[in-house]
């Protein structure tokens, strides 16, 4: 079945390291986004992607950078991960091709980063 | 700055009850609003909604949009405890580039 997957599904790390979410999908979607949720906060988003060569900040983009090496790949970097950084994180994508459809987004199952 | 409000934030009800969820929006450039059930881990599709006055269904669940007053709500009859989530609410701008999510109405439904 076609679907978003996200790796790792859980990940604990110490302040000051590098750390790569990644993201892939079998839908054949043009468009990719990360988002972090906090309790309370609700879903906020980090940066989208409209097709390989186009990369977009979201509402919260500062101290993350992320890589569309493929259309059905998008990854997320933290350089230099810090506490507040400790969040679940998601990836999304959505069909803009397909009239009708392109308002809705398709989520993989998360990420739990901890950040110490 | 564009927002999306939801209230409740939290609601606890026992099965059978009818609950309506809320959700109010400032925005420009508004196109369409979607209402997502969270349960454990990924967000899930329920509604789009784009025209005023357009009542969506599926099952027990319905939704509608009111594009003058800028707000939509949510609606579950004879609640059961599947129905135990988060219910998120993002309205996506006219370019289609913009999701923004409110943050979400935690139900808890007792049996």
């Amino acid at each position: 079945d076609a679907d978003v997957t996200q790796t790792p599904r859980n990940r604990i790390t110490k302040t000051g390291k590098r750390i790569m979410l990644e993201c892939s999908q079998t839908k054949g979607h043009d468009r990719m986004y990360w988002y972090r949720q906090d309790p309370g906060l609700g879903l906020r988003l980090i940066y989208y992607s409209f097709d390989v060569k186009d990369i977009n900040k979201g509402e919260i983009s500062d101290g993350y950078s992320v890589s569309r090496q493929a259309q059905a790949k998008f990854s997320l970097s933290l350089e230099s991960a810090i506490p507040n950084q400790t969040a679940l994180y998601f990836c999304a994508t959505s069909d803009h091709r397909t009239s009708g459809r392109a308002n809705e987004q398709f989520f993989g199952p998360g990420t739990r980063l901890t950040v110490l | 700055e564009d927002k999306v409000v939801q209230s409740p934030l939290s609601l606890v009800v026992h099965e059978g009850d009818t609950v309506t969820l809320n959700c109010s929006y400032e925005v420009t450039n508004f196109r369409s609003l979607l209402w997502y059930k969270q349960e454990k881990k990924a967000p899930t599709f329920l509604f789009m909604l784009t025209s005023s006055g357009i009542e969506k269904k599926s099952g027990r669940l319905s939704s509608i949009l009111d594009k003058k007053e800028l707000f939509s709500i949510l609606n579950i009859t004879a609640t059961q405890t599947g129905d135990s989530a988060i219910y998120l609410c993002a309205y996506v701008d006219n370019y289609g580039q913009n999701f923004v999510f409110g943050p979400g109405t935690r139900l808890s439904v007792l049996p």
